[in-house]
């Protein structure tokens, strides 16, 4: 079966503190990971995705197989990033559906 | 603003009553999909169209659903005789491509069921 795991509901750091947000998953195959964000009144969008490896507003996600993880971090956490983020996987092929996670609510506090 | 769009942002209907919500993808996209969000949880697929055809179907989409994109551009999601378990936010999402590409979302209708 799919599925997403977001351990953590929320999260709160200080400013300029690294953060981390776990995420577990788990699939039969070799799946696609994203990381999805949204901000307060904003539409949920894409943050980064493994494939990609990029590194968007200073986060970046490593997609670990033996540990079937794939935790976001930051070095330097900013009261911007306060947000509602969201873990999700594809299949490789076919419909392409989002499975989420429930979602890790981080605070960054000044 | 090119955006998926999704309209009303907001329901409220009556235990029984039928709801019709529109998504309006970005309009090169031939990829749409429906999730849903209940308070505290992430959203869950529905079902997905590559342009007029509805390729999947999730268990969560009980036989009072029903979704269509006639001409593969906009869609339409039903909900008849509604019950207060169907109370969410409903997201569109369009996406472009063979697969593995970016979905994009709409901002959402929240439907509550008194």
């Amino acid at each position: 079966a799919q599925r997403v795991t977001q351990p953590e509901k929320l999260l709160s750091v200080f400013k300029g503190a690294p953060v981390e947000l776990k995420c577990n998953y788990s699939y039969s195959g070799s799946p696609e990971l994203f990381w999805y964000v949204q901000y307060s009144r904003q539409r949920l969008q894409l943050l980064l995705r493994h494939i990609s490896r990029e590194s968007i507003k200073g986060f970046t996600a490593d997609l670990n197989k033996g540990e079937t993880s794939f935790h976001l971090k930051k070095p330097f956490a900013q009261e911007e990033d306060s947000a509602m983020y969201y873990c999700a996987l594809s299949g490789v092929g076919g419909a392409q559906k989002l499975v989420f996670g429930q979602g890790t609510r981080l605070t960054i506090n000044p | 603003d090119t955006g998926v769009s999704q309209d009303p942002r907001h329901k409220i209907t009556k235990r029984g009553q039928n709801v019709t919500f529109r998504c309006d993808p970005i309009s090169e996209h031939n990829r749409l999909y429906w999730y849903r969000q209940t308070l505290g949880q992430g959203p869950e697929f529905l079902t997905y169209f590559q342009n007029e055809a509805q390729l999947e179907k999730s268990r969560l989409l009980s036989d009072r659903f029903s979704a269509e994109r006639p001409k593969g551009s906009f869609s339409t999601l039903e909900i008849q005789r509604t019950e207060q378990g169907d109370s969410a936010m409903y997201l569109c999402a369009s996406s472009w491509g063979q697969g593995g590409e970016t979905q994009y979302f709409g901002p959402g209708t929240r439907l509550l069921v008194l």
